[in-house]
């Protein structure tokens, strides 16, 4: 099993462009989610989906949407994009809905927004 | 307020040596508590999960102790080696809707040979 993938690793924006950070995971997980990672603070939810067609907001859901047509793939995109969306983006799954469920994180893309 | 604090911010310890990491939180109703190990430049990968009616947990060289009525938890490493040099972070999860896992910030740890 390959776990959890993202792409692209690195990524370089210019304020107002729009861009899709891909999240795929291989093992049958229903519970997806993306976090960012900013100095100094801890990991803050994006966005989550508890099943293929259901998402919802978290903690940070401004300026970012999410789709999940299919267990496999969870996408978070970029409408127009900030120098405040400068962060390390983190992608998420767990069998269950991460109650006591063992958490997967993929490795990670790093976006940088001029 | 929904809130979990680490100590110390960072460490610098010996190899070979041990080391305890803290974690209290202020997180309710309390579901779970978890500690990860996140290497640089990599997602965090988990060590423990532990419920609330669990007092200890190991996984190898790493206990993790939970006191539920104090709302603290402790990362205990045991004889520590270069490659535990990382960031750990101590993850509530709460009894609410969905999405519910609260992180704290990490500690940072250096090992030195």
């Amino acid at each position: 099993n390959a776990g959890v993938t993202q792409t692209p690793k690195f990524q370089v924006l210019k304020t107002g462009q729009s861009m899709t950070l891909q999240c795929a995971q291989d093992m049958n997980h229903e519970y997806m989610s993306w976090y960012r990672q900013d100095p100094g603070m801890g990991l803050r939810l994006i966005h989550y989906s508890v099943g293929a067609g259901i998402t919802d907001q978290g903690e940070v859901p401004n300026g970012y949407n999410v789709s999940r047509s299919t267990t496999e793939d969870f996408p978070l995109r970029l409408l127009s994009a900030a120098p405040s969306q400068t962060s390390v983006y983190f992608c998420a799954s767990s069998r269950g809905g991460g109650r006591g469920e063992t958490q997967y994180f993929g490795p990670g893309t790093r976006l940088l927004v001029l | 307020k929904n809130q979990v604090e680490q100590s110390p911010q960072s460490l610098i310890i010996l190899e070979g040596k041990n080391c305890t990491l803290q974690c209290n939180y202020t997180v309710s109703p309390f579901s779970n508590l978890r500690w990860y190990k996140q290497d640089t430049g990599r997602g965090p990968v988990s060590l423990t999960i532990m419920t609330f009616s669990e007092n200890t947990k190991s996984n190898g060289r790493y206990t993790a102790t939970l006191d539920a009525d104090t709302k603290q938890s402790s990362l205990h490493i045991t004889a520590s080696q270069l490659s535990d040099s990382a960031s750990y972070i101590c993850v509530v999860s709460w009894r609410g809707s969905q999405g519910n896992l609260i992180f704290g910030k990490g500690t940072k740890l250096s090992v030195k040979p």
